[in-house]
């Protein structure tokens, strides 16, 4: 079974400042999906960024931005310029490509990311 | 409107009674999940279901069963509940894409 690692329970940021958050996975597939996920306050999970397990090219989403690693089975992501609204919950996840896989996600405990003005 | 809608938002509940959790989505996926969030835990898979006449269960469906009413509804039980199953659950949807769209998130209190 595979497994999510997040190593921080809590970080925090200055405004405008760079915040990496860290995870990583355990896995002995070859194909997969990663994913950072965003769960503020509302509690509303909310989609940042994906990782296609295939693509050499680190994903990356205006602000957001991550360093896939497969040999090392990690999967960091950086926040850049960071804004009040980054503050929350952000977890990591990951989806079995599988054949007969379910398709669910296998989450990381979470990262709870403040950022001060 | 939101994609998918997940009724009552939140619910206190006795030790003992039995109470569903109801799943809606708009979005014509025929995947839809149920997860349970607890602090310091992550999200949980409780049961999976990929079509109305498959139901699945996940890693924690102990205490919990499901009905899929038709593709658009997925409703989550707890039979007896008890307060350990307080907790944050959420219902999930997809295709045969990437992502799965998750639903506002049903606060349960058992007390």
């Amino acid at each position: 079974a595979q497994t999510v690692t997040q190593s921080q329970p809590e970080m925090s940021v200055q405004e405008a400042e760079t915040v990496t958050l860290s995870c990583t996975y355990d896995t002995s597939e070859s194909d997969y999906y990663l994913f950072w996920y965003k769960q503020p306050p509302s509690r509303q999970m909310i989609l940042v960024i994906r990782q296609e397990a295939y693509k050499q090219q680190n994903a990356t989403e205006n602000r957001f931005s991550v360093n896939f690693q497969k040999a090392a089975k990690s999967f960091s992501l950086k926040i850049s310029d960071s804004q009040l609204g980054d503050a929350a919950m952000y977890f990591c996840a990951y989806r079995s490509l599988r054949e007969g896989s379910n398709y669910k996600l296998t989450f990381g405990k979470g990262t709870l990311l403040t950022v001060n003005p | 409107d939101a994609d998918v809608t997940q009724t009552p938002r939140n619910r206190i509940t006795k030790t003992g009674k039995r109470i569903m959790l109801e799943c809606s989505q708009t979005k014509g996926h025929d995947r839809m999940y149920w997860y349970r969030q607890d602090p310091g835990l992550g999200l949980r898979l409780i049961y999976y279901s990929f079509d109305v006449k498959d139901i699945n269960k996940g890693e924690i469906s102990d205490g919990y069963s499901v009905s899929r009413q038709a593709q658009a509804k997925f409703s989550l039980s707890l039979e007896s509940a008890i307060p350990n199953q307080t907790a944050l659950y959420f219902c999930a949807t997809s295709d045969f894409g990437y992502e799965q769209y998750f639903g506002p998130g049903t606060r349960l209190t058992v007390t």
